[in-house]
């Protein structure tokens, strides 16, 4: 089974622009989870989706947003990027809500300049 | 918030030797996960231990979990330079799994 696929790999924005990312799960998975990772604050929560639906949301500005589509991949937007949204996220799936062990994606490295 | 803190930041061993990562966590949690990451990669999951569990094994590594004291390790036997990456503790009540901020292991060649 190919693993979770995230595109871009890389990405390079200015601030006050807005940025797409997107997230492909392991066939089967419907439970997508996305993580922003800096080294400052380490890996945080942001969203969790599953039949389209948002289940969980982290404590995040509402310029972050997300959404799951009936193929169960996964895009999540940011708006008016800030410097401080440079990271790396991350992107999980797993095969339902009940399922604890998360696979993920390699990252998309997002730069803000 | 129940965020595992892993202990210590940064470790750095010569090959051959064991390795221990240990995590504290602040409440009750149904599994505790352990999860390796490679520079500027992925998470990759190592092992998943449920709270009614005391040790598991799963190769060269070994997790244990104390719940009286809400803590667990992990330990790489006979590490190798491949095993150079960051190992995080992440632990679910309910959903989503929270992380903590990672073990930065260096094995020496």
């Amino acid at each position: 089974k190919a693993g979770v696929t995230q595109t871009p790999r890389y990405l390079i924005k200015t601030r006050g622009q807005q940025v797409t990312l997107s997230c492909s799960p392991i066939s089967g998975h419907r439970s997508v989870s996305w993580y922003q990772q800096t080294p400052g604050q380490g890996l945080q929560f942001l969203f969790e989706y599953f039949s389209e639906t948002q289940r969980n949301k982290g404590n995040f500005p509402g310029r972050f947003s997300g959404r799951q589509f009936s193929n169960s991949r996964s895009e999540m937007n940011v708006s008016t990027l800030e410097l401080g949204d440079s990271a790396l996220y991350l992107c999980a799936s797993s095969l339902d809500t009940t399922s604890f062990e998360q696979f993920f994606g390699p990252g998309t490295r997002l730069t803000v300049l | 918030s129940q965020q595992g803190e892993e202990d210590p930041q940064a470790l750095s061993i010569q090959e051959g030797e064991n390795a221990t990562m240990n995590c504290s966590y602040k409440t009750s949690i149904n599994n505790l996960q352990w999860y390796r990451q490679n520079s500027g990669r992925g998470l990759v999951h190592l092992i998943l231990i449920r709270s009614n569990e005391r040790e598991k094994h799963s190769g060269r590594l070994r997790v244990t979990l104390d719940t009286s004291k809400k803590s667990s390790s992990l330990l790489i036997t006979a590490s190798r330079a491949a095993d150079t990456a960051s190992y995080f503790c992440a632990t679910d009540a309910n959903t989503p799994l929270v992380f903590g901020k990672g073990t930065r292991l260096s094995v020496i060649a």
